[in-house]
């Protein structure tokens, strides 16, 4: 079966070292999200992509960068961690080019900035 | 400034018919109104997404009058492990026409025994 999956699951980091989470997914979606989710903020969107070599900057985007080689992956670099940055972060993909549509999620990654 | 808006909570008890409202001003005319599940530890769940009047699946129906300020996600006959967070999701375009994506912060539903 397709899948989302992300790596790892839970990290703690100290700040200022840069951090890349992965997100691989198997569905041939050309369309990829990362998301981080924090209590009072509900989902907010970082980085999207709409297909290889194609990155675009979300609402949070500050801080953080992606790169987008092949169709499968999409990994979230953090360049210089910082304790803002502690929070889940979601990869999704979807097969149309806005996200508001139906999107496949990961499982999360847990990033502990310390 | 646009948004969404959902009751923070919600309670109910199993085998009743659970309605969830979701309020979205100035919400485009091209955009869907999206619903997603979250259980604890994990990503958020597709459950089901409308334009306009009445959508049903499996799952949910969902409800959307005429002038699509709000949607309404109704549950049929909850059980025990309907209990997650419910997110409604549409696409807003801002006073710059630029169109940007807003997750409400979501329900949490309790179903108890």
């Amino acid at each position: 079966d397709a899948e989302i999956t992300q790596s790892p699951r839970h990290k703690i980091t100290e700040t200022g070292r840069q951090v890349t989470l992965a997100c691989h997914q198997t569905w041939n979606h050309n369309n990829m999200f990362w998301y981080r989710q924090d209590l009072g903020h509900g989902l907010r969107l970082i980085h999207y992509s709409y297909g290889v070599h194609d990155t675009n900057k979300g609402e949070v985007s500050d801080g953080y960068s992606v790169s987008r080689s092949n169709t499968e992956d999409l990994p979230l670099t953090l360049e210089s961690a910082a304790s803002s940055q502690t929070s889940v972060y979601f990869c999704a993909s979807s097969p149309t080019m806005t996200e508001n549509t139906e999107a496949f999620f990961g499982q999360g990654t847990r990033l502990t900035v310390v | 400034l646009a948004k969404t808006t959902q009751p923070i909570s919600m309670d109910s008890y199993e085998g009743q018919e659970v309605n969830i409202t979701c309020s979205h001003n100035n919400i485009a005319t091209n955009d869907y109104i999206t619903w997603y599940q979250q259980f604890p530890s994990q990503g958020p769940r597709f459950i089901i997404q409308g334009y306009k009047t009445k959508v049903t699946n499996e799952v949910a129906s969902l409800f959307i009058p005429a002038d699509r300020k709000s949607s309404t996600l109704s549950l049929p006959r909850v059980s025990l492990s309907d209990t997650a967070v419910y997110y409604c999701l549409v696409g807003f375009h801002n006073a710059g026409n630029n169109r940007k994506l807003i997750w409400g912060l979501g329900t949490s539903l309790a179903v108890n025994p």
